[in-house]
């Protein structure tokens, strides 16, 4: 089975800076994914890592140790609209098994 | 490009009652997934389907069951509706390879009296 951890939540001010860790275990491995999901609306694709290192696009990076079972999601010069939840979700056989979200709140 | 069609977007049942739930994926996508959304679980994985055939499916009792057409359109059925089933009901849809991104749809709120 799966095992995919992430903080509940985390609060920072616009501008700053936010990293999100995710610790997984799992029986095996195709890549891990992020998404982001603002309340009532459906999640939308962010960034996919399979092999070790960061992958960056634009103000978000996301980066993935294998063999640490260990990735995080970067979001830099946060924005009041980067207020949302953050789904970190990994890939097996082709089952996406989701954890359960951080709510990140920006504040002014 | 249109995205992932679902309908109904809300649907009120009770229990006892049976349900099913539509997907239209993104044109040329041959995968479709489904999910579970709650506050308490957070997002539940429910079946994959490709090509018309199941690759793959969450630990959810026999009373969910899917299929999907030759044109990759989905449906999702629920029989006996229990007060918990009352979730989110999220369809995905990707290309079909394992590296690919799944793009959701809006959902459908299901609501069990």
């Amino acid at each position: 089975g799966q095992n995919i951890d992430q903080p509940t939540e985390m609060t920072a001010t616009e501008g700053a800076i936010v990293q999100i860790n995710c610790t997984y275990q799992t029986s095996g491995f195709n890549g891990l994914f992020w998404y982001q999901q603002h309340a009532g609306e459906a999640p939308t694709f962010l960034s996919y890592n399979v092999l070790d290192g960061l992958e960056e696009k634009g103000r978000f990076s996301s980066f993935l140790s294998r063999s640490k079972g260990y990735s995080y999601l970067l979001l830099k010069e946060l924005q009041m609209k980067d207020s949302a939840s953050y789904l970190c979700a990994v890939r097996s056989d082709y089952k996406l098994s989701f954890g359960a979200g951080t709510t990140v709140t920006v504040r002014a | 490009k249109a995205g992932v069609t679902q309908t109904p977007r809300y649907l009120i049942k009770t229990r006892g009652q049976q349900v099913t739930l539509s997907c239209s994926p993104i044109s040329g996508h041959r995968s479709v997934s489904w999910y579970q959304q709650t506050p308490g679980q957070g997002l539940q994985f429910l079946f994959e389907y490709f090509s018309e055939t199941q690759r793959n499916k969450g630990n959810f009792p026999g009373r969910f069951s899917g299929r999907q057409f030759s044109n990759s359109r989905s449906e999702m059925n629920v029989s006996t509706l229990e007060l918990g089933d009352s979730a989110l009901y999220l369809c995905a849809s990707s290309p079909g390879q394992n590296n690919q991104p799944q793009h959701f749809g809006d959902g459908t709120r299901l609501s069990i009296l």
